[in-house]
């Protein structure tokens, strides 16, 4: 099956900096990729949904501003949490998909700490 | 509204078949994905079903009726590894994928 990486695997940052988190689609081409957050014992949540060269789509209740997405290339998607705070510590996954059958390929996800 | 139910949790025995269901109500159907889930790890595909019936894949097989707008996924021999959260997910009419919470399955030996 397709591949997606993340980058990286765990980070710890300290309140008020930012982090940046890589997904990459490696083996195909994904006009349309995916970046979830999950909270322990809790399903999958749609932070936003990006699409190549144009600007992502954000959920309700997701700040735009502090959760910056960029989808410069079709195999490329960046999420930047600016001013994190102990909050925002969470499992971030994206995902990539293909046009048919709409199947999403997940990265291995990131784990983001906030101290 | 789109809805998409499974149980929280579900035990079974190692060896033994399980069965988890999933129904939903959703604006549209394109498909239904059946993900599994290990503790802190990203989801991975195990079936999809856009078509009534049966789907069988190894000791995993799949089920879907339209009509009544449920699917369940039937799980054979079960093997301690097979201990993960299992996610329902349905493509809407706008191909986007609407979430279960999924489904905490807990093998005994």
């Amino acid at each position: 099956g397709a591949v997606v990486s993340q980058h990286p695997s765990r980070v710890i940052c300290k309140s008020g900096t930012s982090v940046k988190i890589e997904c990459r689609s490696l083996d195909f081409q994904a006009t349309t990729m995916f970046w979830y957050r999950q909270f322990p014992k809790k399903s999958l949540m749609l932070m936003a949904t990006s699409n190549e060269g144009s600007k992502a789509t954000y959920e309700q209740g997701v700040e735009k501003d502090k959760f910056l997405i960029n989808h410069a290339s079709l195999t490329l998607s960046t999420l930047t949490v600016t001013s994190a705070h102990p909050e925002d510590s969470s499992f971030y996954i994206c995902s990539a998909r293909e046009e048919l059958p709409y199947e999403q390929y997940f990265g291995p996800g990131t784990r983001l700490t906030v101290t | 509204g789109q809805n998409i139910d499974q149980p929280t949790e579900m035990t079974a025995t190692e060896g033994a078949i399980v069965q988890i269901n999933c129904t939903y109500q959703t604006s549209g159907f394109n498909g239904l994905f059946w993900y599994q889930q290990h503790a802190g790890e990203a989801p991975t595909f195990l079936s999809y079903n856009v078509l009534d019936g049966l789907e069988e894949k190894g000791r995993f097989s799949s089920f879907l009726s339209r009509s009544k707008g449920y699917s369940y996924l039937l799980l054979k021999e079960l093997q301690m590894k097979d201990s993960a959260s299992y996610l329902c997910a349905v493509v809407d009419s706008n191909y986007q994928l609407i979430w279960g919470a999924g489904t905490k399955l807990i093998i005994k030996p």
